[in-house]
């Protein structure tokens, strides 16, 4: 059973428009939710994070936002660029284990210029 | 300030036999995981070592083992490979008080 999801597995938008890219998880005990950018031959990289005890996150383009009793979060990127192109992971991870995520399985985002 | 490095790139190997992959942390991060990414699929959290002992273990079989080193490099080990295990092999390290992890490249694991 899946913890984390990612219920679409591709995403298209048109440079400067808003791109919404969302995640579902089931397990209760995670409380710090990360968004990871992966290019290709390329490892994720750390994008933006929250914790549970907040809603909204904002770190320049990006914004993620949490809604607990959904048990849903996403990611606002405004505008969106060209260069956003790439794969985008949602993990989860409970306090009492730190580092040790639960990734969903990716949304490939293409920005169209 | 140097990132995470793995080695090797890539590897093929047969069926049955044994694979040592390593990584080199970043520098001040004394916590490394290992992740095990199938094609299409996010990575899934093999262990995690802190201070040179496991410290959290996914749903891996014990034929996935591994070591961390004085310096905070690490290794995993694959015995009796099974062609399942092919997949891309993810390693990260972080502060142990910080989840932010950084990632290595990776290591594509080709079992034959």
């Amino acid at each position: 059973d899946q913890q984390v999801k990612q219920n679409s597995p591709s995403l298209s938008v048109q440079e400067g428009r808003i791109s919404i890219l969302n995640c579902d998880y089931t397990n209760s005990m995670f409380d710090y939710f990360l968004w990871y950018k992966k290019y290709p031959a390329e490892g994720p990289t750390f994008l933006i994070s929250i914790s549970s005890i907040k809603d909204k996150n904002e770190d320049g383009r990006f914004t993620v936002f949490l809604n607990k009793s959904a048990k849903h979060l996403s990611l606002h990127i405004v505008p969106s660029q060209p260069g956003d192109s790439a794969v985008y992971f949602c993990a989860a991870s409970a306090w009492t284990n730190a580092g040790k995520s639960t990734f969903g399985d990716g949304t490939t985002l293409t920005v169209k210029p | 300030e140097t990132g995470v490095t793995q080695s090797p790139t890539h590897l093929i190997k047969t069926r049955g036999q044994q694979v040592t992959l390593r990584c080199s942390s970043q520098s001040g991060h004394n916590t490394v995981s290992w992740y095990q990414q199938a094609l299409g699929q996010g990575p899934q959290f093999i262990f995690q070592y802190y201070r040179e002992e496991e410290n959290g273990r996914g749903n891996f079989p014990p034929r996935f083992s591994g070591l961390q080193f004085p310096n905070y490099s690490s290794e995993l080990n694959v015995n009796a490979l099974e062609l399942d295990d092919s997949a891309l092999y993810l390693c990260a390290s972080s502060k142990n008080e910080n989840y932010e992890q950084y990632f290595g490249p990776g290591t594509r694991l080709t079992v034959t």
